[in-house]
Formats: structure tokens, sequence, C-alpha cells
């Protein structure tokens, strides 16, 4: 199945910095990318839709300024957390959609995979 | 409005044991539905995706359920082991143009020796 990749897997970091977490395709080519945010015992909650070449799409709620998203290329993209602050401390899950065509024999048309998670803690 | 919701919230089995999780969706236009594996600190892993003229589908140990018209799901998992314990998210895709996902809450399953 198809591969999607996190880096890094776990970052601890002070109060008012940024970080930058790194979703992968490794073996597809994604135009569409989402950033999910879970919580301890949460479901996953969908953050923002990222489409290579253009302005991510962002939820309600969801800080535009805060979560910064590009998309430069349809194998990554990267999500930073600028100024970050402990109730930031989450677990950041991408995921990619493989936009294959109907008819190349590919059973992953059009199917997001999830990368493996960025734990983040901001202390 | 579009919900998913899953049954139990948490499970407690002994290993060796079956057990069956439920979800229940609202999700209109249905797409299909697919069930998650999320074991502790990793993103979901797909364990079965069905379409709406599916009714079952089995991945080894894992077997699910789909009643379209009840708009029911269920994952049953046979002879449960305890690398089996985990999260278990139930997914329903939309028929938008969006595509949209909806998730469960998830089931908390423990495997106990």
């Amino acid at each position: 199945g198809a591969v999607v990749s996190q880096h890094p897997s776990r970052v601890i970091c002070k109060s008012g910095t940024s970080v930058k977490i790194e979703c992968r395709s490794l073996d597809f080519q994604a135009t569409t990318m989402f950033w999910y945010r879970q919580f301890p015992k949460q479901s996953l909650m969908l953050m923002a839709t990222s489409n290579e070449g253009s302005k991510a799409t962002y939820e309600q709620g969801v800080e535009k300024d805060k979560f910064l998203i590009n998309h430069a290329s349809l194998t990554l993209s990267t999500l930073t957390v600028t100024s970050a602050h402990p109730e930031d401390s989450s677990f950041y899950i991408c995921s990619a959609r493989d936009h294959r065509h109907v008819g190349s024999g590919s059973s992953s048309y059009n199917e997001q995979f999830f990368g493996p998670g960025t734990r983040l803690t901001v202390l | 409005k579009n919900q998913v919701e899953q049954s139990p919230q948490s499970l407690i089995i002994l290993e060796g044991k079956n057990c069956t999780l439920q979800c229940n969706y609202t999700v209109s236009p249905f797409s299909n539905l697919r069930w998650y594996k999320q074991d502790t600190g990793r993103g979901p892993v797909s364990l079965t995706i069905m379409t709406f003229s599916e009714n079952t589908k089995s991945n080894g140990r894992y077997t699910a359920t789909l009643d379209a018209d009840t708009k029911q799901s269920s994952l049953h998992i046979t002879a449960s082991q305890l690398s089996d314990s985990a999260s278990y998210i139930c997914v329903v895709r939309d028929q938008t143009g969006a595509n949209n996902l909806f998730f469960g809450t998830g089931t908390r399953l423990t495997v106990i020796p």
C-alpha cells in the first residue's frame, strides 16, 4: 500500500519557538494533503486541507497564521506551528490523497493514507 | 448533520476471545466506510474498506460488516491477540465533490493475557 512518512516523529520545544513538521508521500503523488490534530483519547480533528501550489484551506477555529502550511511539491507538505504554546501540545497526523486516475489498475485511487504522526510537546 | 458514532467507547477482553465493535453513521450521500487500527502514538492504519454494495469483508482475523439501509457497520475480531490492543476508528467518506471524511471517536480495545 501507499506510504506516507512524517518527520520528526517526536519533538519537544520551548514555549514561543516555532516547529516545522514534514509530511511526505513516498511512492505516489499527492495533490492534496490533510493535517489533523488528535488530543488524548479523542479522534482525529481536521485542521486544514493542503493543495499543491495553492493556499491551504483551514477548518473553522484553526488559526492560519499560527499553523502555517506549505505544499510546495506533489510529495511534500509542511506544517509549521509558530510561537508554540503548551496548549499546542498534541499529536499531529498528516494524510495524503492518491489521485491516480481510474483505469490505472491501482487499488489506492483517491484514497487517503495516513502518516505515523508527530508528537509535539511544548514546555 | 453528518455524524459517526462508535460503541463501546472502551473494551477489555481476554486473549483468545472474540469481540465486536459497532459503528453507526448518518453521513449522506455515502461513499465508503473504513475501519482503521491506531496503535498508541501511531497513525491510523486501514483494516478494511466497504462500499455501498458490500455487506462483508474480511482481512485475516478482522471481519467488517455493513448494512447500508440501517447505516450500521461492525468490526469483528476473532481469536484476539495482545497486539490487537489499540483504538479502532470507523471513518465514513461522503460522495460530495469534497470527498469529506467523518471520523468516529473510536473504541479503545485492551486485550489482556
